[in-house]
């Protein structure tokens, strides 16, 4: 089946340093990969995507490229701000007969401190 | 502004009660989703539907049902086979067909148990 492993938090940064969230799938077939963002009390934003290998997505200073050879697509972005705190969730989507289905990873949680 | 709109954005339900929950989009969307969101925990299927008065079970459908009778609308019921159901519940739509089509989600019910 599809699934999607995320690194667990909370991970805490000071402002200005650089982020880095790992995400690693398994899938039947191609995927789309996307990262949302969950703001306390909030639904999720679509934050960037990809859809197919060598795919870069970018949004906001946050890129992650698709890497096919490693299954990989990870989240990074060059100087983080308090306002960057947020959880974050990795997701893959594949077109079955079924329709378009997410399948999640289960969220890694940012903190970010002056 | 195009959107989903969830309603209730707190939701409290006595034992043995059914609730249910407002999903409406303007975004002129095929397909509509409703999640399950725990803490700590990724988001996990109810119910989605593909075109209006056609509907299909998620990964954790037992205790929930839903209706389709508009392509704007698709409420949820939690029903008292429903044991658990303190959560928080995310709608969201997106263009049905095509890969890499994202999904956009609305700002969630909080549904808690008296």
């Amino acid at each position: 089946g599809n699934s999607v492993t995320q690194m667990e938090g909370p991970v805490t940064l000071s402002e200005e340093a650089f982020l880095t969230i790992n995400c690693t799938y398994t899938a039947t077939g191609y995927p789309s990969l996307f990262w949302y963002v969950q703001y306390p009390g909030e639904g999720l934003q679509l934050l960037l995507k990809a859809t197919k290998a060598d795919d870069k997505g970018s949004n906001k200073g946050f890129e992650a490229t698709y890497r096919k050879e490693t299954t990989s697509f990870h989240l990074e972005k060059g100087s983080v701000q308090v306002s960057d705190s947020a959880v974050y969730f990795c997701a893959l989507l594949i077109l079955t007969g079924g329709g378009n289905k997410l399948t999640f990873g289960t969220g890694t949680q940012l903190k970010v401190e002056l | 502004d195009g959107g989903i709109t969830q309603s209730p954005k707190y939701l409290f339900r006595k034992e043995g009660q059914n609730v249910t929950l407002s999903c409406e989009q303007n975004l002129n969307h095929d397909a509509m989703y409703w999640y399950r969101q725990d803490p700590g925990q990724g988001l996990r299927l109810i119910y989605y539907s593909q075109i209006v008065n056609d509907f299909q079970k998620g990964d954790i459908a037992e205790g929930y049902s839903v209706s389709r009778e508009k392509k704007e609308s698709f409420p949820l019921t939690v029903t008292s086979a429903q044991k658990n159901p303190t959560a928080f519940y995310l709608c969201a739509s997106s263009r049905d067909r095509g890969q890499g089509q994202p999904q956009h989600f609305g700002d969630g019910t909080r549904l808690s148990i008296l």
